[in-house]
């Protein structure tokens, strides 16, 4: 199994201020990369495919980065609504491998 | 708007069973693929099943495999998720997601159904 290790498992940032998480695959996953935010008492929602593609709907404050065993998701001028967990997905083999986690509080 | 409504969670004692349902709506349900994921009190996802729009194709994680069953109904735009011998392992938020058409991600998510194993 592909294994995704996220880090850092904790974040702490103020308002307005630029964040990154930041996701390594045990092995090249070749881009099949999804993010997804998951706020308090919610279910997991997509931000990012394909590593870099926003999904429809979501800030343009999101982006995301990365190739073979190395991504990244890059949160522009940090809003109070971004308080969440992010979890990193890879799809590129079966079985669908999900990061820890990446718990998003504000300073 | 599409809409994904699980439930036939509850407390159950271990070994035994237990059947979860996802009623979606607000899409063409027989045209995507969907999937079980769930995710055990303060801990990350686990994917659980997933099975192709026409049921052809049918797969498991390692750890439920064997005990699980995941099939689809059409017709009533429900999928289903048939969970026998069930251990305190297994007790999870149970989230049923729709996978994108040609790929592997997961586009909309239900908000879950709870299963505790406990005696």
């Amino acid at each position: 199994d592909i294994r995704m290790t996220q880090s850092p498992a904790s974040l702490s940032a103020s308002l307005g201020e630029t964040v990154n998480i930041e996701c390594l695959a045990s092995e090249d996953i070749y881009s099949d990369l999804a993010w997804y935010q998951q706020k308090p008492g919610k279910s997991p929602q997509l931000l990012i495919y394909n590593a870099n593609s926003l999904q429809n709907g979501v800030p343009s404050r999101f982006s995301g980065s990365g190739s073979g065993t190395q991504y990244s998701l890059k949160i522009n001028s940090l809003q109070s609504e971004d308080v969440a967990t992010y979890f990193c997905q890879q799809y590129n083999n079966y079985p669908w491998t999900f990061g820890g986690g990446t718990k998003l509080e504000l300073k | 708007e599409v809409q994904l409504v699980e439930s036939g969670g509850g407390l159950v004692q271990p070994g035994r069973s237990l059947k979860l349902s996802c009623l979606a709506s607000g899409f063409t349900f027989s045209n995507y693929g969907m999937n079980w994921i769930r995710q055990a009190p303060g801990k990350g996802l686990e994917w659980v099943a997933s099975i192709s729009s026409s049921s052809s194709y049918i797969y498991y994680a390692d750890t439920v495999k064997g005990r699980f069953t995941i099939s689809r109904d059409n017709a009533k735009n429900t999928l289903y998720l048939q969970m026998t011998s069930l251990r305190s392992e297994d007790t999870a938020l149970y989230y049923c997601a729709r996978k994108v058409l040609q790929s592997y991600y997961f586009d909309y998510w239900g908000q879950g159904v709870m299963v505790t194993v406990s005696s």
